[in-house]
């Protein structure tokens, strides 16, 4: 079955600097790879998705990019703010006619953007 | 909509005792998923639903653990009987079909003591 591995488990920035954070699976057939945010006390929330299809996305402060070949992908955060602190969770799945697109998550990271 | 609503949203038990975790997904979602959160294993798929069939329920731990999806509207996720290390919040999400964000619920945080 799948597997996803997410690095780093902490990562802390000074508030405007970039944060990166990094996944690999290892199922080759994933092609739905989807980044949640979860704050303190609260489920998990998208912030950002992208499907094997494409390479990147980019939605304002925020951008991932996969690379298949590499069985990788990451998200980056620009110009962080305090409210960007929060545990980040990547996840893959296949989705498919015959799959239901169950979503196998990484460790996540817990990120600390320093004011 | 409300969202996903999970109740109740902190529970106390003791050992041996039967819990009861209860979900209400988004209206006019297929799919239902729950899932167990720790500090060790982070977030686990324990079960899935696609209109109110389980559809695979390899995650779910042990024989104490089941859950039931008797209408388009409810979930239950049932221990028993509980033990310590079931203690972990839960999370109920659901999606609008196979493609679609899953939209996750407030949890429900266990402690069995």
């Amino acid at each position: 079955g799948e597997n996803v591995e997410q690095h780093p488990s902490t990562l802390s920035v000074q508030e405007g600097d970039s944060a990166v954070i990094k996944c690999t699976y290892s199922d080759s057939a994933s092609n739905y790879f989807p980044w949640y945010k979860q704050e303190l006390g609260k489920g998990p929330q998208l912030i950002i998705d992208i499907r094997s299809n494409v390479g990147e996305k980019k939605d304002q402060r925020i951008a991932v990019t996969l690379n298949k070949t590499a069985k990788h992908f990451s998200l980056h955060i620009t110009e962080t703010q305090p409210e960007d602190s929060a545990v980040y969770f990547c996840a893959a799945s296949l989705t498919s006619s015959s799959n239901t697109g169950k979503l196998i998550f990484g460790q996540g990271t817990t990120l600390q953007v320093k004011p | 909509d409300a969202g996903v609503i999970q109740s109740p949203r902190h529970e106390v038990t003791e050992m041996g005792q039967e819990v009861t975790l209860r979900c209400k997904p988004i209206s006019g979602h297929d799919y239902l998923f729950w899932y167990r959160q720790t500090m060790m294993r982070g977030l686990e798929l324990l079960i899935y639903f696609n209109n109110n069939v389980p559809i695979d329920d390899s995650g779910m731990p042990e024989d104490r653990f089941s859950a039931k999806m008797p209408n388009a509207s409810f979930s239950t996720l049932k221990i028993q009987p509980s033990e310590p290390r079931d203690s972990a919040v839960y999370f109920c999400a659901s999606s609008l079909n196979r493609v679609t964000e899953a939209f996750f619920g407030q949890g429900t945080r266990l402690t069995v003591v």
